[in-house]
């Protein structure tokens, strides 16, 4: 079955510099990656979304890759500031039916510090 | 437009018991999925509604279930509680079935403690 892992638990940064988490998938690519964040005590909120076959996608201090040779997509977050610091999750999305429709399968989740 | 509204927000359980919560939509969103996540497993998924229909299920026991009414609200419903139940049930909203290129909006999540 297909898996969804953010192999980073936690990753320290100094502000301004560039934040740089990693999702990796298993098996077949997953159509869309989508990306949230999530802060102490609140539900994900979606930041960005891309599709296997869109390299880039960017969204003013984000951008988010998608590898389908390497099977990863990284999630950028250029000139961080400490207000950045929260859980970032990938998720995966397809457009097919049977047992994906309606779902998002989620990675665990990297929670990012940025340190002022 | 009002968020994703989730209540209760906190609530504590005994073994045994049982439990509902509730999620009330985003206006005009017609689907709701409903979400598990715990420090080991993560976000987990448990099921989706779509126009008061079942349309996928996770692998969760027969205890939990849920259901959809006709204005799109949903409740969820744990029963025999367990302690692995522990968790932050969340609550996510779309106008359409989770897909592709369908953005969920998630509530603030009810956070169940068992006891």
């Amino acid at each position: 079955s297909q898996k969804i892992e953010q192999n980073s638990e936690a990753l320290n940064i100094q502000e301004g510099k560039t934040a740089t988490l990693t999702c990796n998938y298993t098996n077949y690519s997953p159509a869309y990656l989508q990306w949230y964040r999530q802060d102490p005590g609140r539900g994900p909120v979606f930041l960005l979304l891309i599709r296997e076959n869109e390299k880039e996608k960017r969204k003013e201090r984000l951008k988010v890759t998608f590898d389908t040779t390497l099977k990863q997509s990284l999630f950028h977050i250029t000139a961080s500031q400490p207000a950045d610091s929260a859980t970032y999750l990938c998720a995966r999305s397809r457009n097919a039916g049977g047992t994906s429709y309606g779902k998002l399968t989620f990675g665990q989740g990297t929670i990012l510090t940025v340190h002022p | 437009k009002a968020g994703v509204t989730q209540t209760p927000r906190y609530l504590i359980k005994t073994r045994g018991q049982q439990v509902t919560l509730s999620c009330s939509p985003i206006s005009g969103h017609r689907s709701v999925s409903w979400y598990q996540q715990t420090p080991g497993q993560g976000l987990q998924f448990l099921f989706e509604y779509f126009s008061e229909t079942q349309r996928n299920k996770g692998n969760f026991p027969g205890r939990f279930s849920g259901r959809q009414f006709s204005n799109s609200r949903s409740e969820m419903n744990v029963s025999t509680l367990e302690l692995g139940d522990s968790a932050l049930y969340l609550c996510a909203s779309s106008e359409q079935p989770l897909r592709g290129q369908t953005e969920a909006f998630f509530g603030q999540g009810t956070r169940l403690t068992v006891v």
